[in-house]
């Protein structure tokens, strides 16, 4: 069975950084591309970044797009998400998800790690 | 982007009785070579993450009920549940994945 379990959040000031993780098992994690999505306010889900199997391909959403960087590391079977100079706009629950063989739609999530972002 | 919209925003059934939720899109997610919808929709319960239910609009991930049933083509879909469960009370979404950008609906909160 897929697991994704995503670590690293918390809270914070506008402004400054944090990293998310994703510890992934259960698939052969070099085999697939992966995403972070966030949830504001149990609502209203945002795509934010998607990296390929082998980090070639990398794509951010206009909202975070130079202030993101997504990773991987397929040695640990694991995903990050480096996030700077953030803003109470990026406060939300950070999902890991995995993309399928076919398609950039997610068939397992992670449970999610909050970032608050506030003075 | 493409824009994905739900309607309607929530939506009380009583047990038994037939859901629809729709969504559209502000430009098609058909894909003209292989005729397939770019469309997903997802189930979150509360407390819970997004499930995947269905995918290319119409086909169930494994293990979904049957009473789980995806049409539409082009900008119009729905969801539909044939016989609303209990344990069907929660948010759904809509996702295209026909191009980045990747969208969701805003959800349809589904109660009893």
């Amino acid at each position: 069975e897929f697991q994704l379990v995503e670590s690293g959040g918390g809270s914070v000031q506008p402004g400054r950084s944090l990293r998310l993780s994703c510890a992934a098992s259960g698939f052969k994690f070099d085999d697939y591309g992966m995403h972070w999505v966030r949830q504001v306010s149990g609502r209203g889900l945002e795509w934010v970044s998607s990296i390929s199997w082998n980090s070639n391909s990398i794509e951010y959403a206009d909202s975070v797009k130079g202030r993101f960087t997504i990773s991987r590391d397929n040695a640990k079977n694991s995903l990050y998400l480096q996030m700077n100079s953030l803003r109470g706009d990026d406060t939300a629950l950070y999902f890991c998800t995995k993309m399928t063989d076919y398609g950039d739609y997610f068939d397992s999530w992670g449970q999610g790690t909050l970032v608050t972002v506030s003075s | 982007d493409i824009v994905m919209t739900q309607s309607p925003e929530s939506l009380t059934v009583a047990l038994g009785e037939r859901a629809t939720i729709h969504c559209r899109s502000s430009q098609t997610v058909l894909w003209s070579s292989n005729r397939k919808n770019y469309l997903a929709w997802y189930q979150q319960r509360p407390g819970q993450s997004p499930k995947l239910l269905l995918y290319w609009a119409s086909t169930r991930e494994s293990g979904v009920p049957d009473r789980f049933s995806g049409s539409g083509s082009g900008t119009d879909f729905s969801l539909t549940i044939s016989s609303l469960q209990a344990e069907d009370v929660a948010i759904y979404y809509c996702q295209q994945y026909y191009s980045s950008p990747w969208t969701f609906g805003q959800g349809t909160k589904v109660e009893i």
